[in-house]
């Protein structure tokens, strides 16, 4: 079954605005990352979270992770154009070696 | 460029034929792991190797196969294709298979569009 579902699926802002993105997970993980992808390119790592973290910023980007509510949040903030793409979470799990990645998060800045 | 090498980058064919995607990880790296992404289904895992042996299964069906050679190198040999296998493969690698506390990032190639007519 997936184990980590973005939310919400699209996400359309002004650019120069704060893009928020949430993902759920469902079982016991080891860490937490977030990757973009631009329309038919392949994924680009972008941050990642351990378990034992609460937040983590880098550059523009803050992730949070809350593992007794199984979720984090990624924070784009003062989103540019060159933002437009889908943005998924990944969780590698206690137990196994499968990265499994939620649906994503399409978002569109408007100029 | 994450370093990651996949070919074809494109690939036309027709149902019921066979096509190999081919990987080559990133330097050093010893984890491959393939990915399924099309529309409807999200990125779908399909399979991982780890210095050549097999070490995790998703959702790769029983007409798909891969293998990492000792060069490192993996292929996805999709066989028996049907119009629903066309999609994004991509392949990622990784230093190693699993967390030991520091976290490992993946790294993903650019993708192999497949194309069934």
């Amino acid at each position: 079954s997936q184990q980590g579902e973005e939310d919400p699926q699209a996400l359309s802002i002004q650019e120069g605005e704060n893009a928020t993105m949430n993902c759920s997970y469902k079982t016991s993980i080891n860490n937490l990352q977030w990757y973009r992808q631009n329309s038919g390119r392949g994924l680009v790592h972008l941050i990642l979270i351990r378990s034992n973290e609460r937040e983590k910023h880098s550059g523009r980007l803050r992730v949070t992770l809350d593992t007794s509510k199984k979720s984090s949040s990624l924070l784009i903030t003062a989103s540019r154009a060159a933002d437009t793409a889908s943005y998924f979470c990944a969780t590698w799990g206690n137990r196994d070696d499968k990265i499994i990645f939620g649906k994503g998060t399409r978002l569109h800045i408007l100029p | 460029d994450s370093g990651v090498t996949q070919t074809p980058k494109h690939l036309i064919t027709a149902t019921g034929q066979r096509v190999t995607l081919r990987c080559s990880p990133r330097s050093g790296d010893l984890s491959v792991y393939w990915y399924q992404q099309s529309l409807d289904q999200g990125l779908q895992f399909l399979i991982q190797y780890y210095n050549g042996e097999e070490r995790a299964k998703g959702n790769i069906l029983e007409r798909f196969s891969a293998q990492q050679f000792p060069d490192l190198h993996s292929e996805l040999n999709l066989s028996s294709l049907e119009l629903g296998d066309s999609a994004l493969y991509f392949c990622a690698s990784s230093v190693e298979p699993r967390n030991r506390g520091g976290g490992n990032t993946i790294y993903f190639g650019e993708g192999s569009w497949l194309t069934v007519v």
